[in-house]
């Protein structure tokens, strides 16, 4: 089975433009979660969509968006993009969701903001 | 509030030597708790968990964790490291009201096995 896909695999962009990032969870996976990962830091944890709904978002400005689609995948969107916006992000699915339920990331895109 | 220490940057360690990396917590109430590792220019691989039950885990590639409640520590181990296991590790921690899923990781600890 396909793992955890995501597109496009690297991104350049300019300050204030806005971006589109897109995930497609391993079959059979209903939840998808987003997360950024700075140079050099662990992983920050942006949105959590199950079954088309947000369960929980972290501490990230209103720029940051994301929603779900029927078939499970996901987008995310920034808008006004910033230079600290510059990110490995990273998408993860699991079956259920939950807290003790396994997430399996994405091999990431690369957004570099100039 | 979650947190999770990763007191080593950088761990050495010759070929056929144990490995431990090393990794704290702090949750209300019972953790869940992960292990990552990633490689370059790659995404996180999964190598194993602890829930509850055993508090030895043991995952993928030869991996192991023992979960210590008293000293709220969740160290990764390997009996025998390989030139391959050079890479980033990452330590985890969510819990039942954490806001969804949320993982909460550690800043990561390079490790680099030498031949």
């Amino acid at each position: 089975d396909a793992g955890v896909t995501q597109s496009p695999t690297h991104l350049i962009k300019t300050r204030g433009q806005q971006v589109t990032l897109r995930c497609s969870p391993i079959s059979g996976h209903k939840s998808v979660s987003w997360y950024q990962q700075v140079l050099g830091q662990g992983p920050q944890f942006i949105f959590q969509y199950y079954e088309k709904e947000e369960r929980g978002r972290g501490n990230f400005p209103d720029r940051f968006s994301a929603r779900q689609f029927p078939n499970y995948s996901s987008e995310l969107n920034v808008n006004a993009l910033l230079l600290g916006d510059s990110a490995l992000y990273l998408c993860a699915s699991s079956f259920s969701g939950t807290g003790t339920d396994t997430q399996y990331f994405g091999p990431g895109t690369r957004l570099t903001v100039l | 509030a979650q947190s999770v220490a990763q007191p080593e940057d950088q761990v050495n360690v010759a070929e056929g030597n144990p490995l431990t990396v090393k990794c704290t917590y702090s949750v209300s109430g019972n953790p869940y708790l992960f292990w990552y590792v990633q490689y370059p220019n790659r995404g996180l691989q999964f190598l194993l968990k602890y829930i509850t039950g055993d508090n030895l885990v043991k995952g993928s590639y030869g991996f192991e964790a023992e979960f210590n409640k008293s000293q709220t520590s969740f160290h990764l181990k390997k009996p025998s490291a390989l030139v391959s296991d050079s890479a980033l590790y990452f330590c985890a921690v969510s819990h039942l009201k954490a806001a969804g899923n949320k993982l909460t990781f550690g800043g990561g600890t390079r490790v680099l096995v030498k031949p």
